[in-house]
């Protein structure tokens, strides 16, 4: 079983500080996606990472993949309210289909 | 292009019953996959149905199962339904199968999931 390891797995900042997001595992995956889930809805894609050392924005977002494919982060600049949620990462393997390994989530509250 | 449905939203059995969740993609997708999600456990994947073959599964019992139509629309079921069984049940639609086609990954839409709860 490849596990992902997520941490912080609760944060609760003030509007304006800023924050990342880990996700660690002992495997090697051919990608990894970012989601955010709100409350009774399910998770949204954020991003999806391909590349061992890339790094893609998406306006306040920055998510970056290891070098060697095992780990990601993400870090949200200047935290809005809006940005509350949980964070997901979760890693594919090229052939196992569309199986997702999922991490244990971050569950991020912004204060205004 | 409308979004991936699930129906029903939320269902409420008594163990040992069974269950049927249904999952409508979005049009032109061929993959679905199913999830469970849960406090203590997460995310888990169940199984993902690419042109109404099942391409992958996760671990659980035999009681989940599930298939996929020529519309691609999918349905799981749940036989001997048990306590721990009370869940969100996500799916997730994608045009391709990572793998597919070379392609190395396949952006997935998740629906609002199924919640259900087991008395």
């Amino acid at each position: 079983t490849q596990l992902l390891e997520q941490s912080p797995q609760f944060l609760s900042i003030q509007e304006g500080e800023n924050l990342t997001v880990y996700c660690n595992s002992s495997s090697v995956f051919s990608s990894l996606q970012w989601y955010r889930q709100e409350p009774g809805e399910g998770p949204v894609l954020l991003v999806t990472v391909v590349t061992g050392g890339e790094v893609k924005k998406l306006k306040r977002l920055t998510f970056q993949f290891g070098d060697a494919r095992k780990d990601s982060s993400l870090h949200i600049t200047a935290a809005q309210p809006g940005d509350t949620g949980l964070y997901l990462c979760a890693g594919g393997r090229y052939n196992a289909g569309n199986m997702l390994t999922f991490g244990g989530g971050t569950r991020l509250m912004v204060k205004p | 292009k409308a979004g991936v449905t699930q129906t029903p939203r939320y269902l409420i059995k008594t163990r040992g019953q069974q269950v049927t969740l249904s999952c409508s993609p979005i049009s032109g997708h061929r993959s679905v996959s199913w999830y469970q999600q849960t406090p203590g456990q997460g995310l888990q994947f169940l199984f993902e149905y690419f042109s109404e073959t099942q391409r992958n599964k996760g671990n659980f019992p035999g009681r989940f199962s599930g298939r996929q139509f020529s519309n691609s629309r999918s349905e799981m079921n749940v036989s001997t339904l048990e306590l721990g069984d009370s869940a969100l049940y996500l799916c997730a639609s994608s045009q391709w199968t990572s793998g597919a086609v070379g392609r190395v990954t396949s952006e997935q839409f998740f629906g609002p999931g199924t919640r259900l709860t087991v008395l």
